[in-house]
């Protein structure tokens, strides 16, 4: 089965500074894809940022981009100038391609809360 | 706008109540959705996976005859928590994205704002 790990359960980052969030994965298959999610107070499955197994390159969406290292399997996220409101849980998660109706799951990380200090 | 809808958003009930938590695709035909489970300050757990038209698939550990969850239509499904008890109160999302084409736009998952269930 597959398993997602996310070693830090708090992380804490000043206002303008950049983070890191660790995420690890296990898997045997070879066509996957992994994401990032945040989930603020409100409880809202916000999707951060997503990559394809298959891409080499690191997926980037404005100040958020991951380092993705396949042969180890490893999916860090990066946070550039924070701000007060990234402050949330971030969530790893993992799932393989579709076969039929769209049908399989995402499976999440224990997640990681993350502090912005003004 | 939201693609997905659950309702309702908070239930508070007695014990031994069952409770009957909607979810809706709202732009998009959905022929499998998820519920998932999250107990404070931990990750979601995934449930069981509802497949339009035949009976869900449930992770193990999770009773389906406690936890009933019904796939009608390509629009709607429905998870009901039969004889609940404050053991079972929880926050439970539901989600669903469409079929992921070979090749293609790799689809999102769209989640429900999930449903704040407090037994008494």
């Amino acid at each position: 089965a597959q398993t997602v790990t996310q070693s830090q359960p708090e992380m804490s980052v000043q206002e303008a500074e950049t983070v890191t969030l660790s995420c690890t994965y296990d898997t045997s298959e070879s066509d996957y894809y992994l994401f990032w999610y945040k989930q603020p107070p409100s409880r809202q499955m916000i999707l951060v940022i997503r990559q394809e197994a298959y891409k080499q390159q690191n997926a980037t969406e404005n100040r958020f981009s991951v380092n993705f290292q396949k042969a180890a399997k490893s999916f860090s996220l990066k946070i550039s100038d924070s701000q007060l409101g990234d402050a949330a849980m971030y969530f790893c998660a993992y799932r393989t391609p579709d076969f039929n109706s769209g049908n399989t799951p995402l499976v999440f990380g224990k997640g990681t809360r993350l502090s912005v200090i003004a | 706008g939201a693609v997905v809808s659950q309702h309702p958003s908070r239930v508070i009930c007695k014990s031994g109540t069952s409770v009957k938590i909607e979810c809706r695709s709202l732009d998009f035909q959905a022929t499998t959705m998820f519920w998932y489970r999250q107990f404070p300050k931990q990750s979601l757990m995934l449930m069981a996976t509802s497949n339009e038209g035949s009976k869900a698939t449930y992770e193990q550990g999770v009773e389906k005859d406690k936890f009933l969850i019904n796939h009608a239509s390509l629009t709607l499904s429905t998870l009901t928590v039969t004889s609940a008890h404050p053991e079972d109160s929880s926050f439970y999302i539901c989600s669903a994205r469409k079929r992921q084409e070979t090749g293609g736009y790799l689809q999102p998952q769209h989640f429900g704002d999930g449903t704040r269930l407090s037994i008494l």
